[in-house]
Formats: C-alpha cells, sequence, structure tokens
C-alpha cells in the first residue's frame, strides 16, 4: 500500500488564526480524501480532495471554512480556517487504492485550538 | 440509507480471553464493501480488512477472524487471545458501489487488561 504522511503531526493554535495541513503520497493516486475526528468521536468525512478541480464537500463543511488544494496526483492540503476551540481535532487525510473502495489513512494531525 | 452500528461503546476484557466487537450493517445496495480498521492510542488508523458483499466466506488472519453473515447484516470480528497490544479503538466501515465514500460506525474501544 502507499506511504502517507502528515505535516504537522500536531499543533496547538490561537483562536481566530488558520494551520495548513500537508498530505504526502509516495506514488500517484486518483481518490484523495480529508476527514475529521473530534475528540472521542467517529471520523467524519469533510471532502473529496480532487486533481486539477474544486473539491467535493459533504453536507456541513464548507470551501471557506476548510479550503482543500491538489495541485498533483501525490500531494494535497486542507487549511483550517479562523479556527475555534470546536475545530480541536484529528484530522486525516486518505488515499483510495481505486480497488474495492479500500482506503488508507495518513498518520493524522492532532489539532488543539485555544 | 448507509449506516453502520457498533452497540459496544467501550470493552473491557482481561488477557489471553477472547473477544467480539459487533458491526450491523444496513445499506440498500447489493454491491457494497465493509472493512474494519483499527486506531491505537498513537491515533492512526490501521486498515484491517475488506470483505466484498459477493463473498460470504469468514475470514481469519492469526489470532483475528471475521464473521460476515448476509441475512443478519452483520459482520463481526473476534480477536482470539488477546493481549494488551490489541488495546485500541476498533472502527467498522461500509462503502457501496455508487461512489468511493467510505462511511464508519461510531467505533468500540477495547481495553485488554494484563
Amino acid at each position: 500500500s502507499a506511504v502517507i504522511s502528515q505535516k504537522p503531526s500536531r499543533d496547538i493554535c490561537q483562536r481566530g488564526t488558520s494551520l495548513t495541513i500537508q498530505c504526502q503520497v509516495d506514488s500517484q493516486v486518483t481518490m484523495m480524501f480529508w476527514y475529521r475526528q473530534q475528540p472521542g468521536q467517529s471520523l467524519t468525512l469533510i471532502a473529496t480532495a480532487n486533481q486539477g478541480s474544486e473539491a467535493t464537500y459533504e453536507s456541513g463543511f464548507v470551501i471557506d471554512k476548510f479550503p482543500i488544494s491538489r495541485p498533483n496526483l501525490t500531494f494535497s492540503t486542507l487549511t483550517v480556517s479562523n479556527m475555534s476551540p470546536e475545530d480541536s481535532s484529528i484530522y486525516l487525510c486518505s488515499v483510495g487504492t481505486g480497488v474495492y473502495n479500500e482506503q488508507f489513512f495518513g498518520p493524522g494531525t492532532r489539532l488543539t485550538v485555544l | 440509507a448507509q449506516k453502520v452500528t457498533q452497540a459496544q461503546t467501550e470493552i473491557s476484557v482481561v488477557e489471553k480471553e477472547d473477544v467480539t466487537l459487533d458491526c450491523v450493517y444496513e445499506t440498500r445496495d447489493t454491491t457494497y464493501y465493509l472493512f474494519w480498521y483499527k486506531q491505537p492510542p498513537s491515533g492512526e488508523l490501521v486498515f484491517l480488512i475488506r470483505r466484498n458483499s459477493f463473498d460470504e466466506q469468514n475470514e481469519i488472519s492469526g489470532r483475528y477472524s471475521w464473521n460476515f453473515q448476509k441475512s443478519t447484516s452483520s459482520f463481526n470480528f473476534t480477536i482470539t487471545a488477546s493481549q494488551v497490544v490489541d488495546s485500541a479503538v476498533y472502527f467498522c466501515a461500509l462503502s457501496d458501489n455508487r461512489d468511493d465514500k467510505i462511511i464508519f460506525g461510531k467505533g468500540t474501544r477495547l481495553h485488554i487488561l494484563p
């Protein structure tokens, strides 16, 4: 399976600031996704990162709050904008293998907003 | 609509005991895929298994086994002779053939006590 890395692994940020999370894959992949996992909760899909076009957002998530870039088939970024303490979560990127909808996940970014 | 239910929020067993994690799913599609993921305290999400809807054969991998029963819409996961390193949150997940998205259950937190 692909090797997926995320930067930063964790961060502590102030309210009102923005943080950009990077996701790098060691091989070209068609499908990339971003998830949020709030403390003690399950994973919720934020959006599908589309290469060369705008991301597809799930209900409850908007581009102004979570802008996503996907400049090529190995890299994507998620920005958490104008942060509040409610944004404190683990943010995970995943890649789809294209085989039976399997997804493999990066190590996650643990974000704390004060 | 798709839904994954993991009724067991938290389970504690003593090391070397067997433990079964329950997963019940709902989907209207005839073709779908089921997954189990493990999330240890470090936070990364580890892929354990994928099962296709058209393959009801049960699977065993070392101390892990999975029981897929379409008649009861269940995909249960058993750990035999549990070990402390099995302590983690386990997620059951479902994806259908309409898109590449995966929906997750709420997870079961498993404590293996020494």
